[in-house]
């Protein structure tokens, strides 16, 4: 089975920052990953699938990038809305999410 | 519009069996590849179960040998067997649909709200 690994798992950051997030696959799954955004008590919203493509409407400070076995999500300058949980999938072997960053308002 | 609808989830004690139900409209869930995920609470997600669009059936080891995914054609459903349940069960179920093409299956593009299990004495 294919084991995704998030990096960090707590991030303390504040309005305006730009912040990146990490996740490394155990093995390589080209560009077969997604990311999610999720506030308690909501279902996952999709931000970047196929790695670095950005889902429609989502807003243009999000950005994917990575290939193989590491990959990173990053928010250019935070806003408000977006202090959230944020995961990342693997969908090259049926589905694996990381276990999750947690993006805190410092 | 696509909207998934999950039903039958409750309070069930250790060892005892539930079926999971999600209603789909707006497209053919015989058509799709459907997946059932689960957050147990405060914690992150799981991928459960996939059934494709030509029946094939994928576990994740957790979860292997006690649940059962199926789909009800005639009524667009897709379901979810659990048996021999363990407190460690206890999580919020949601199904989802994958956006896939003639290639294979991609991310989820649609969820459904979920529907909370709660395994206890």
């Amino acid at each position: 089975d294919i084991q995704m690994t998030q990096s960090p798992s707590t991030l303390s950051a504040s309005v305006g920052d730009r912040v990146t997030i990490t996740c490394r696959a155990s093995q390589g799954i080209s560009s077969w990953l997604a990311w999610y955004q999720q506030k308690p008590g909501k279902v996952p919203k999709l931000l970047i699938y196929k790695a670095s493509s950005l889902e429609s409407g989502v807003p243009s400070r999000f950005s994917g990038s990575g290939s193989g076995t590491e990959f990173t999500l990053t928010i250019s300058s935070l806003q408000p809305d977006d202090f959230a949980t944020y995961y990342c999938q693997q969908y090259n072997t049926y589905y694996t999410f990381g276990q999750g960053t947690k993006l805190e308002i410092k | 519009e696509v909207q998934l609808v999950e039903s039958g989830g409750g309070l069930i004690q250790p060892g005892g069996s539930l079926r999971l139900s999600c209603a789909a409209s707006g497209f053919t869930v015989s058509s799709n590849y459907m997946s059932w995920v689960r957050q147990a609470p405060g914690k992150g997600l799981e991928w459960v179960s996939l059934i494709n669009s030509g029946g094939s059936i994928y576990y994740a080891d957790s979860v292997k040998g006690r649940f059962t995914i199926s789909r009800d054609n005639s009524k667009n459903t897709l379901y979810l067997q659990m048996n021999s349940l363990t407190a460690e069960d206890t999580a919020v179920y949601y199904c989802a649909r994958s956006h896939s093409d003639s290639r294979g299956y991609y991310h989820f593009d649609y969820w459904g709200q979920g529907t909370l299990v709660t395994v206890s004495s």
